[in-house]
């Protein structure tokens, strides 16, 4: 089976633009989500999506969304760009059944540089 | 709120030494507890998982962890380690029905050949 992809990979972005990230989950998999990796904060939670739906959000501002296709690809937006929004930014996908819960698979992540 | 803490933020061990990384976390209902390894330049792999059941889990490479529900911690322990195992760790939790995971901070570990 293929990994989880994220494109594109890097992304350099000014303060004030907005940006798209890509996540394509393994085949099968239902759940994805996303967190924010900085040195200073670590690894943050942002929102969990399964079935097109907002499962789970985590505490960041309005200028961060996200969406699931029906095929359960993501994306996450992100708006009016601040230097704070650089960062690696993660999709992780599993089955999302919720009673047992499965473990999470990672991508390789999307760096975004804001300038 | 759920948290977990990782008290060692780096770790330099020479090789064939054995490993031991703390982790704790404070939450009152049923957890499931991870550890990844996220080596340099790649993604966070899955090194083992704790669900129920027998509270000491093995995982990939040798690494091993055990719950203990009385000192609210799943360390981390490998009896000899290898260069190779450079990396950074990361214990994580959810909790039951809830896909979200919570974080410690890492730790990263530096193996000398």
């Amino acid at each position: 089976k293929a990994g989880v992809t994220q494109t594109p990979r890097y992304l350099i972005k000014t303060r004030g633009q907005q940006v798209t990230l890509s996540c394509s989950p393994i085949s099968g998999h239902r759940s994805v989500s996303w967190y924010q990796q900085t040195p200073g904060q670590g690894l943050q939670f942002l929102f969990e999506y399964f079935s097109e739906t907002q499962r789970n959000k985590g505490n960041f501002p309005g200028r961060f969304s996200g969406r699931q296709f029906s095929n359960s690809r993501s994306e996450m937006n992100v708006s009016t760009l601040e230097l704070g929004d650089s960062a690696l930014y993660l999709c992780a996908s599993s089955l999302g059944g919720g009673e047992n819960n499965s473990p999470l698979h990672f991508g390789n992540g999307t760096r975004l540089t804001v300038t | 709120a759920q948290s977990v803490s990782q008290h060692n933020h780096h770790v330099i061990l020479s090789e064939a030494a054995s490993l031991e990384l703390g982790c704790n976390y404070s939450y009152g209902g049923t957890v499931n507890l991870f550890w990844y390894v996220q080596y340099p330049g790649q993604h966070l792999q899955l090194l083992l998982k704790y669900f129920s059941g027998d509270p000491l889990v093995k995982g990939i490479k040798g690494f091993e962890a055990e719950f203990i529900k009385s000192k609210f911690s799943f360390n981390l322990r490998k009896p000899s380690v290898q260069w190779s195992d450079t990396a950074e760790y990361f214990c994580a939790l959810t909790n039951f029905g809830n896909e979200k995971l919570t974080f410690g901070t890492g730790t990263r570990l530096t193996i000398i050949p």
